[in-house]
């Protein structure tokens, strides 16, 4: 099984802070990465496939990266409705996979 | 409005059995591969299941093999999940999920005595 190393696990950030996570795949997967969010009580919302695409209607303050089997997501100015976990999801193979999930709070 | 809606969740013994549906609405059910993933209290997500359109190519997660059977019936727009030989770590809201985007609101199921 392809394994996904999400860091960090949780951070604290100010409303209008860059705030960046990094997914990490064991093995290639090309660029076959999802982002999600979840707010609490509420299924996952997909925000980037592909590594990089945004999904019609996210903020284009949301974005994503790659460089071989490492994976960025940024959130370029953070917005207090941004409070949520967000989670990496490979889908090269499967079982697909999710990182382990990141919580982000505002500080 | 795409919509999935899974049924069928609540509270079972160790041991005993739950099958869940999820209806899909606002697309075309049949042309979509589906999956189950679910969520223990307080964790993160697991993907257990992946349908294909036809329903011929299955998968499953090693902690739900042998014990879950994944179905589908594209003629009424419904996934299933028949879940037998429940354990406590069962224990989590259900999800159908089409390829990513569309995903039920979760049905939660409890394993405990």
């Amino acid at each position: 099984d392809i394994q996904m190393t999400q860091s960090p696990s949780s951070l604290s950030a100010s409303v209008g802070d860059r705030v960046t996570i990094t997914c990490q795949a064991s093995q290639d997967i090309s660029n076959y990465l999802n982002w999600y969010q979840q707010k609490p009580g509420k299924a996952p919302k997909l925000l980037i496939n592909d590594a990089s695409n945004l999904e019609t209607g996210v903020p284009s303050r949301f974005s994503g990266s790659a460089s071989g089997t490492d994976f960025t997501f940024t959130i370029s100015s953070l917005q207090p409705e941004d409070i949520a976990t967000y989670y990496c999801q490979q889908y090269a193979n499967l079982p697909q996979t999710f990182g382990g999930g990141t919580k982000v709070e505002i500080k | 409005e795409v919509q999935l809606v899974e049924s069928g969740g609540g509270l079972v013994q160790p041991g005993g059995s739950l099958r869940l549906s999820c209806e899909a609405s606002g697309f075309a059910f049949s042309s979509f591969e589906m999956n189950w993933v679910r969520q223990a209290p307080g964790r993160g997500l697991e993907w257990i299941s992946y349908i294909s359109k036809s329903g011929s190519i299955i998968y499953y997660a090693d902690s739900v093999k042998g014990r879950f059977i994944i179905s589908r019936d594209n003629a009424n727009n419904s996934l299933y999940l028949q879940m037998n030989s429940l354990r406590a770590e069962d224990t989590a809201v259900y999800y159908c999920v089409d390829g990513a985007v569309t995903w039920g609101q979760g049905t939660l199921v409890t394993v405990s005595s």
